[in-house]
């Protein structure tokens, strides 16, 4: 399986927003609405951000959100801080019961 | 709180068979959840090796050439990944995860700190 295709690179300043685009295939991304986002600062493991294209687990913050259209998924993340400079990882649930990553995104905070 | 660790060998030949195990606390490893292996090779992106189901369902990345292979222990609440054959390009931290199956389906809520495995003679 393919790995979804990210931007290598994203940057913003502070209070800016910004957009990570996550592309697939309608055999994963664009077949089910089970898309996932992760932050990973360095030396740490990867943090669950989004689920299922635009949910947000208990405790992250209101300014990531998720959206889909077709076989593309995006990240956006807006009010930008010095904090949320990391990499960032979508994933997907397959047409054949796995899951697939992306190949990551590094956010840099200007 | 719910706590996934790993443990393993830390260095491996290349050709042996890597062992890695992920013992999970304060949560049931019976409960309705994929417990799942990734791994990050140094610099570079997350590859998701595969999960398991309590009962022992599994389901594997295909690129691994059924290389992978996976088990559960509910007595002692843990799970395991055997990876057979390793060369240099396995080298990575690999991490163990807490994955959804109702809910979450696709995504990994919980994750260990991760293990570095490195094959080298």
């Amino acid at each position: 399986q393919s790995a979804l295709t990210q931007p290598a690179s994203v940057s913003g300043s502070p209070g800016q927003s910004i957009t990570i685009s996550c592309t697939g295939t309608s055999s994963d991304v664009g077949g089910y609405n089970y898309v996932s986002w992760y932050q990973q600062h360095p030396g740490k493991a990867p943090q669950l951000i989004i689920y299922d294209v635009s949910y947000r687990p208990s405790g992250v913050s209101n300014r990531f959100s998720g959206s889909k259209s077709g076989n593309t998924a995006s990240l956006t993340i807006s009010g930008l801080q010095v904090e949320d400079e990391a990499d960032y990882y979508c994933s997907s649930y397959t047409r054949i019961t796995t899951v697939v990553f992306g190949t990551g995104t590094k956010v840099t905070v200007l | 709180q719910v706590q996934l660790q790993e443990s393993g060998p830390g260095l491996v030949k290349p050709s042996d068979t890597v062992s890695l195990t992920c013992a999970v606390s304060g949560y049931s490893i019976r409960s309705s959840n994929w417990w799942g292996w990734i791994r990050q090779p140094p610099g570079k992106g997350l590859e998701w090796i595969g999960y398991i189901y309590y009962s022992g369902n599994t389901y594997y990345n295909p690129s691994l050439k059924s290389r992978a292979s996976m088990s559960v222990d509910t007595s002692t609440n843990q799970f395991s990944l055997r990876l057979s054959s390793v060369t240099a390009v396995d080298t990575a931290v690999y991490y163990c995860a807490r994955g959804g199956y109702y809910t979450l389906l696709g995504a990994f809520d919980m994750w260990g700190q991760g293990t570095m495995v490195t094959v080298s003679s």
